[in-house]
């Protein structure tokens, strides 16, 4: 099983930051790494596929990188609906589907 | 518009069965490459999928609850449903229906709200 490692768990910053998440894949997935957010009472929604891809509708804000083992999310200009919870997932080898831990993006 | 939504009971006593059903609309789990995972989150925890159905009516599961689950689908009523045998309190958590267009690139486009089980005496 593909273990994923995001960090930092937590994460304080302000509206207009940039911040970069980093999602650290137990073996390489290749490229089959995507992101959600995840808000609270929400369902997660998905941002990045392909590492890098953005899917139908996410901000241009939103920029994924990465491969093999280690993996970023990037968003830029931190507006107030960015705050919550994202992680990561691979798809490169299932079953079984795996989840990072995720990393709780706050206000400073 | 791809819709998704679980329903089930919100608390189960420890050793009964759950079942939870997955309803959505906006695509039919009959076409090809279309699948539905269930996935789970205990409170305070990580997401842990569970389990998956395609439109061949292929099934996987989680490694350490494979003994335990059953997921099948109803593709005349747009279900998907999963039931999970021997209940424990550490089974607590929101569990999540989703959609992926590929099975061989299951990300996961579309989920559910959520459903919140409880298992207590």
């Amino acid at each position: 099983e593909i273990v994923l490692t995001q960090s930092p768990a937590t994460l304080s910053v302000s509206p207009g930051e940039t911040v970069t998440l980093s999602c650290r894949a137990s073996q390489s997935v290749v490229y089959n790494l995507a992101w959600y957010q995840h808000k609270p009472g929400q369902a997660p929604r998905l941002l990045i596929y392909g590492a890098s891809t953005r899917a139908t509708g996410i901000p241009a804000r939103f920029s994924g990188g990465g491969s093999g083992t280690e993996f970023t999310l990037t968003i830029s200009s931190l507006q107030s609906e960015d705050f919550a919870v994202y992680f990561c997932q691979q798809y490169d080898k299932w079953p079984p589907v795996t989840f990072g831990q995720g990393t709780k993006l706050q206000i400073k | 518009q791809v819709t998704l939504k679980e329903s089930g009971p919100a608390l189960v006593k420890p050793t009964q069965t759950l079942t939870l059903t997955c309803t959505f609309s906006g695509f039919s789990l009959s076409t090809s490459g279309v699948c539905v995972s269930w996935i789970r989150q205990p409170p305070g925890k990580a997401l842990e999928w569970l389990a998956l159905i395609d439109w061949n009516d292929d099934k996987y599961y989680s490694t350490s609850l494979k003994t335990r689950l059953t997921i099948s689908k109803d593709t005349s009523k747009n279900q998907v449903v999963l039931t999970m045998t021997n209940m424990d309190p550490v089974d607590t958590g929101t569990y999540y229906c989703a959609r992926s267009r590929d099975t061989a690139m299951v990300t996961l486009d579309y989920w559910g709200q959520g459903t919140l089980v409880t298992v207590s005496s």
